[in-house]
């Protein structure tokens, strides 16, 4: 069965510096949702989106944005990377908003 | 304060073994209780999610209890196999569009041969 892709699965990138973090989420999933995992730590949410809408907003910082598009998929945008961004950042996808999410298997962001 | 906390924070057992993992909230209101399983750098896939109304749910050798009224959980591992090594997150809705999901930190469970 076709899951939640994200790409890229690791990433480098030096502080200052921007990263896309992409999501396709699983075929007429509408709801796409992002979190941030730091080591040792549970996922913390950022942001949700709904039939392309921003849906609800968590703790993402003011450097972060994202957007979901006509097909679907997402799109987290990182700038001003700080050494503090670095963790593995997951997208989960449902059919609908609290319905079960599916997750991904998260991009790996190293900031040096 | 809506919280999640799981117990223990860690498990050691050995391959073929039974292991029960507690999960205990205080989340209100309450829409739903999942259970999911976490490979390390993985993302979480779920095991059993469980309404106020249902009391247990199985998936193969998981199976979930659930007492609304006390406010816990427990997963069930039956004849653990070493692929069962992982986190076991438990995680409580409390409704609303991203599902108000409440994580717990997870029982990080090992099986040894």
């Amino acid at each position: 069965a076709a899951g939640v892709i994200q790409s890229p699965r690791h990433l480098i990138k030096e502080k200052r510096e921007t990263a896309t973090l992409k999501c396709y989420p699983i075929p007429r999933h509408d709801t796409v949702y992002w979190y941030q995992q730091g080591p040792g730590q549970d996922p913390q949410f950022l942001i949700s989106f709904y039939e392309k809408m921003q849906s609800d907003k968590g703790s993402i910082p003011d450097r972060f944005s994202a957007q979901q598009f006509s097909d679907y998929h997402s799109e987290l945008n990182m700038s001003s990377l700080e050494l503090g961004d670095s963790a593995l950042y997951f997208c989960a996808s449902s059919p609908g908003p609290d319905q079960p999410q599916h997750f991904g298997d998260g991009t790996r962001l190293s900031i040096l | 304060k809506n919280q999640v906390e799981q117990s223990p924070q860690s498990l050691i057992i050995l391959e073929g073994k039974n292991c029960t993992l507690q999960c205990n909230y205080t989340v209100s209101p309450f829409s739903n209780l999942r259970w999911y399983k976490q490979d390390t750098g993985r993302g979480p896939v779920s095991l059993t999610i469980m309404t106020f109304s249902e009391n247990t749910k199985s998936n193969g050798r998981y199976t979930a209890t659930l007492d609304a009224d006390t406010k816990q959980s427990s997963l069930h591992i039956t004849a653990s196999q070493l692929s069962d090594s992982a986190s076991y997150i438990c995680v409580v809705s409390g409704g609303g569009s991203q599902g108000n999901l409440i994580f717990g930190k997870g029982t990080k469970l090992s099986v040894k041969p």
